[in-house]
This record gives structure tokens, sequence and C-alpha cells, in this order.
């Protein structure tokens, strides 16, 4: 069975602190990926970035950075300088095979980023 | 750019109605799916459809059934509607057959069965 953890609830910071979303996910496949969605306070989940499993490169791309260690099954998603801006939840997903050949997500529960001016 | 929209916003029912609540994707997305978010929850997957006239059951679909007579809309029916099932619906569409296609979701319909 698959599975994605993401253990904080809830991270409040204050405005240019650096902060860390923490995703770890359990899987027998060997092909996979793994994406990060951004949900604001308006609603509409957003997607952010997709890591396929034979990757291991991070990935930066502006004030977000993305690491992915497979020994550790983990993706983590790190903001530098936060701004209120930030404020959203942030979901990690990991794909699995479903009928019809087709492949669905696996949620975390979310982690809620709280940026403080 | 995927556009997916959901028919409301915001919807209040009344306990026992039959309520449809629609979806319609305009990028051709093979796959669709119906999730509700509960807070502490997460988004927990009710029912998806990789092809017209197909669906699949996901995690929760107890009290719920789906349509998809076309290709673009995907229709969640919650047969009698009752207040364990006052939550944010959320509508999204994907590429099929392929492993690395992320999500397209709609603003969530926030629902209330009083």
């Amino acid at each position: 069975a698959q599975k994605v953890t993401q253990a904080q609830t809830e991270i409040s910071v204050v405005e240019k602190e650096d902060v860390t979303l923490d995703c770890v996910y359990e899987t027998r496949d060997t092909t996979y990926y793994l994406f990060w969605y951004k949900q604001p306070p308006s609603g509409e989940l957003v997607f952010l970035i997709r890591r396929n499993s034979f990757d291991e490169q991070n990935e930066i791309s502006g004030r977000y950075s993305w690491n992915f260690q497979k020994s550790t099954s983990s993706f983590n998603f790190t903001i530098t300088a936060s701004q209120v801006v930030d404020s959203a939840v942030y979901f990690c997903a990991l794909s699995r095979v479903a009928s019809g050949g087709s492949y669905i997500p696996t949620f975390g529960r979310g982690t809620s980023l709280i940026v403080h001016p | 750019d995927v556009k997916v929209t959901q028919s409301s916003r915001y919807l209040v029912k009344r306990t026992g109605e039959k309520v449809f609540l629609e979806c319609v994707q305009d990028m051709d997305h093979e796959n669709m799916f119906w999730y509700r978010q509960d807070p502490g929850l997460g988004l927990r997957l009710i029912y998806f459809s990789y092809d017209v006239k197909m669906k699949e059951k996901g995690d929760i679909p107890e009290g719920y059934s789906v349509s998809r007579e076309k290709k673009e809309r995907f229709s969640l029916i919650l047969e009698s509607a009752s207040t364990n099932q006052t939550s944010m619906y959320l509508c999204a569409s994907s590429l099929g057959g392929q492993l690395n296609q992320p999500q397209h979701f709609g603003d969530g319909t926030r629902l209330s069965i009083l």
C-alpha cells in the first residue's frame, strides 16, 4: 500500500524566515512520481513540482527548493525568505497505478503554513 | 491554460435532498476526480473516472455516486444528503495513461447540509 506522511500539521513563521515542509512516503513501486501542490486561502490547489523516482537532483525555483532523497523516502520542500503570500496549505502526493491503466495520486494530509508579517 | 470549473462555490441543501455537483474541464483530459476535503483529513478520493461512462470507487464512495456521460463533464451525486456530508468538494482532471501527469483542480464547492 502507498502512503504519504506530512507530520507537520501547522507551521508558523515570521516573514523572511526559512521553512522546510517534510514529506515522507512509502511505496513498493520502483517507478513513481512525487508532487507538491499549494492551496492558498482562496481554495484552488495549484501544482508546484513533480519528481520521478530516478531523478534525485535537487531543484531550485526562485525561493523554492526541493530535496528528494530516495534513501530516506523523503521529498522535502524548503521556502527561503518566506513571505506572507506563501501562507497556504501544502500537499505532498505520490502517484499510484489504478484501474484502466490510469494513475492517481495518494495525498498527504497537508501542512498549513502561516507566515506572519 | 487548463480550466476546471465547478458549478457552485457555495451550496446549502437540506437533509434527504438529492444533490448534484457539476464539474467541467476544457483540456480534453481523460481522467477526472472528485475529492472531499475536511480539516485534519486532507484530500480523500470519492470517485474517479478514466474514460467516458467509466468510473471507479475511491477511498470513501459510500453515500455518493457519479456520472460521466461526456468527456468534459463529471458529476458527483449525493443520493440522500446527510449532515456528515457537509464538506469542501474538489474536482480535478489530468491526462490519462501517464504516471507523471499532475492534477488540475477547480475552485471547490463548499457544501452545507442542514
